[in-house]
């Protein structure tokens, strides 16, 4: 089965414009939820999304957007880019979208590195 | 709020030698706990969990971790380190009952390097 894959892989973006990130999860899995991970602030929950519906969110200013579609793919968009912003953004999809499930796990992709100069 | 605190940043171990790394939680009720493992350039893997059917749990690889709730802690260990082991650990907390954190809070990681 094939594991979660994120598109594209690094990405080089000026301060001002906007990016948008892609995510296939798990065949089957319905759960999809975002991470930024930097150096500094480490591993940081950016939002979920079961079922086309963002079902929770970390706190990050509005710049920081997602959605989901039918076939639970997903895609992040980041608009008026801040150097702040470059870090490695990685997707993880889960099978049960349901809390409290102990089969709850989040399967991780390799991540998608964004530069912002 | 829940938060996990990861003693070491960095941690550096004889091949062969055993390897500890440490993990602690906060949380006003048992969560469920996770070792994850990134090698440079890749995603997190999943090492192994914690979810209260067992406090002795063995992952991949050869880890295994437990849960001492005394101590809010989750110490991962391997008996013998390899230099496949050289890699980033990550623990993280979940909450187990419904409502609206269902995401994974994460450490700030540990560098473990193993010396030939």
């Amino acid at each position: 089965k094939a594991g979660v894959t994120q598109t594209p892989r690094y990405l080089i973006k000026t301060r001002g414009q906007q990016v948008t990130l892609s995510c296939s999860p798990i065949s089957g899995h319905r759960s999809v939820s975002w991470y930024q991970q930097t150096p500094g602030q480490g591993l940081q929950f950016l939002f979920e999304y079961f079922s086309e519906t963002q079902r929770n969110k970390g706190n990050f200013p509005g710049r920081f957007s997602g959605r989901q579609f039918s076939n639970s793919r997903s895609e992040m968009n980041v608009s008026t880019l801040e150097l702040g912003d470059s870090a490695l953004y990685l997707c993880a999809s889960s099978l049960w979208g349901r809390w409290g499930d102990p089969s709850y796990e989040q399967y991780f992709g390799p991540g998608t590195r964004l530069t912002v100069t | 709020a829940q938060s996990v605190t990861q003693l070491g940043s960095h941690v550096s171990v004889s091949e062969g030698a055993l390897v500890l790394l440490r993990c602690n939680y906060s949380s006003s009720v048992p969560p469920y706990l996770f070792w994850y493992v990134q090698y440079p350039n890749q995603g997190l893997q999943l090492l192994l969990k914690y979810t209260s059917a067992a406090t002795l749990v063995k992952g991949i690889n050869g880890f295994e971790a437990e849960f001492k709730k005394s101590e809010t802690s989750f110490h991962l260990t391997k008996p013998s380190a390899h230099m496949s082991d050289a890699a980033e650990y990550f623990c993280a907390v979940r909450m187990n009952y419904g409502g609206s954190q269902g995401n994974l809070i994460f450490g700030k990681g540990t560098k473990l390097s193993v010396k030939p």
